[in-house]
């Protein structure tokens, strides 16, 4: 059963702290996502990373760093977490196919809660 | 950018109504995909459409994709209070990389028994 766990399922921190979440994925999948998601907007892509040590800016990257040492975790970090930054968190992971056609769906943790003070 | 917009946002309707939800895309799609969250869930992959013009079906689902690879709905015949959920229409951009996904905004189902 194929799996990806957060490191959080709630989490709650005061404003100007720095905050690590973590993702951890088994499936052994190229690709690593971040979003977060709030009523009425959807999902928007904080950043991404397509391999070992390789990150990419998504649609929302400002006042957030990524880190990818191993390919199994991708950990988002907030610098100096703000009450605008309270929201949940969805880490999400996919294989890098080959192709237009070819399957790439991305497998979603159960996400974190976050919560700024 | 890429835009991926969803109507309707919020649809609430008795059970055993139908119910469809559209997805428009401001740039051509390589492939949709479609994704359902359950409340207090994350989302969970439903299908992917490739072919322009492709229709798929899963049980009371209907999936399909527009000749021009822009649009795509969802049609649930007969809904059942286990459709309640928000439906996301995904895809990622023609010419670029396949694996990042725009996001519609998603369309919430509510059912009422």
């Amino acid at each position: 059963d194929v799996k990806v766990t957060q490191s959080s399922r709630y989490l709650v921190k005061r404003t100007g702290e720095k905050v690590f979440l973590e993702c951890v994925q088994d499936m052994d999948h190229e690709n690593m996502f971040w979003y977060r998601q709030d009523p009425g907007l959807g999902l928007r892509l904080i950043y991404f990373s397509y391999d070992v040590k390789m990150k990419e800016k998504g649609d929302i990257p400002e006042g957030y760093s990524v880190s990818r040492e191993k390919k199994e975790r991708f950990s988002l970090i907030l610098e100096s977490a703000s009450t605008n930054q309270t929201s949940m968190y969805l880490c999400a992971s996919s294989f890098s196919g080959k192709g237009f056609s070819s399957y790439n769906e991305q497998f979603f943790g159960p996400g974190t809660r976050l919560t700024v003070l | 950018g890429q835009q991926v917009m969803q109507i309707p946002q919020y649809q609430h309707v008795q059970e055993g109504e139908d119910f469809t939800t559209y997805c428009n895309s401001s740039t051509t799609l390589s492939n949709i995909q479609w994704y359902k969250q359950r409340p207090g869930g994350h989302p969970v992959f439903l299908i992917q459409l490739v072919k322009s013009g492709e229709v798929k079906k899963q049980k009371r689902l209907t999936f399909q994709f527009g000749e021009a690879k822009k649009n795509s709905s969802l049609h649930i015949t007969a809904t059942q209070t286990t459709d309640v959920g928000t439906y996301f229409c995904a895809g990622p951009p023609s010419g670029g990389s396949n694996y990042k996904l725009t996001f519609g905004k998603g369309t919430l189902l509510t059912v009422n028994p």
